[in-house]
């Protein structure tokens, strides 16, 4: 899956402090997602992008903020990280709502 | 909201057991998506089934759709150590926002011991 890439791929922050975390796809996909993975809770997704300039709500959105200026990046930022916020971060892009998603290889985030 | 249920949450067996995990869905399901991640890695799709009462093969792996298209099964024959994972489904379900989403289960950890 060389086709979307996630950085950075770990990242140790401050409670307080603004954190961006970067995905980047090459095939024109339509569709990007940002999913939180924790133990005992699968994956929950945080926002999700439909096209360029087009974002919405998941289940989990609170705390941060999403961007898409391109149709290729979808980053998402902690504007104000809390311990809460630790967790694997996957970015996941598709050609359509429903069709397969492809995943980037996740950003491990610690907020200490 | 709309949700998939996967169960179990865990599973362990012994190399050369079988090994089954299930979802459901209250509502019906355009089509699922079964994905599977090996440990400190990401999720990689396996599979969709979309036809009411489909069943897909994979080697050892058999991929059940209900007839209903709330439900669906994963079946893994005769367990391996290269099985260790999460298992993941995904239901597809109609949305009001953007016409689909797909909604994953909790997943099923699948432990293998030789």
């Amino acid at each position: 899956d060389a086709g979307i890439t996630q950085s950075p791929r770990y990242k140790i922050t401050e409670t307080g402090r603004q954190v961006t975390l970067m995905c980047h796809q090459t095939w024109s996909h339509s569709y990007m997602f940002w999913y939180r993975q924790d133990l005992g809770h699968g994956l929950r997704l945080i926002y999700y992008s439909a096209a360029a300039d087009i974002t919405d709500k998941g289940e989990v959105p609170d705390g941060y903020v999403v961007s898409r200026s391109k149709t290729e990046n979808f980053p998402l930022t902690l504007e104000s990280a809390t311990r809460s916020q630790t967790s694997v971060y996957f970015c996941a892009s598709s050609l359509g709502a429903k069709n397969i998603q492809y995943f980037g290889a996740g950003t491990r985030l610690s907020v200490l | 909201g709309q949700q998939v249920m996967q169960i179990p949450q865990y599973q362990h067996v012994q190399e050369g057991e079988d090994f089954t995990t299930y979802c459901n869905s209250s509502t019906t399901l355009s089509n699922i998506q079964w994905y599977k991640q090996r440990p400190g890695g990401h999720p990689v799709f396996l599979i969709q089934l979309v036809k009411s009462g489909e069943v897909k093969k994979q080697k050892r792996l058999t991929f059940q759709f209900g007839e209903a298209k709330k439900n669906s099964s994963l079946h893994i024959t005769a367990t391996q150590t290269t099985d260790v994972g999460t298992y993941f489904c995904a239901g597809c379900v109609v949305n009001s926002n953007s016409g689909y989403a797909l909604n994953f289960g909790k997943g099923t950890s699948l432990l293998v011991t030789p």
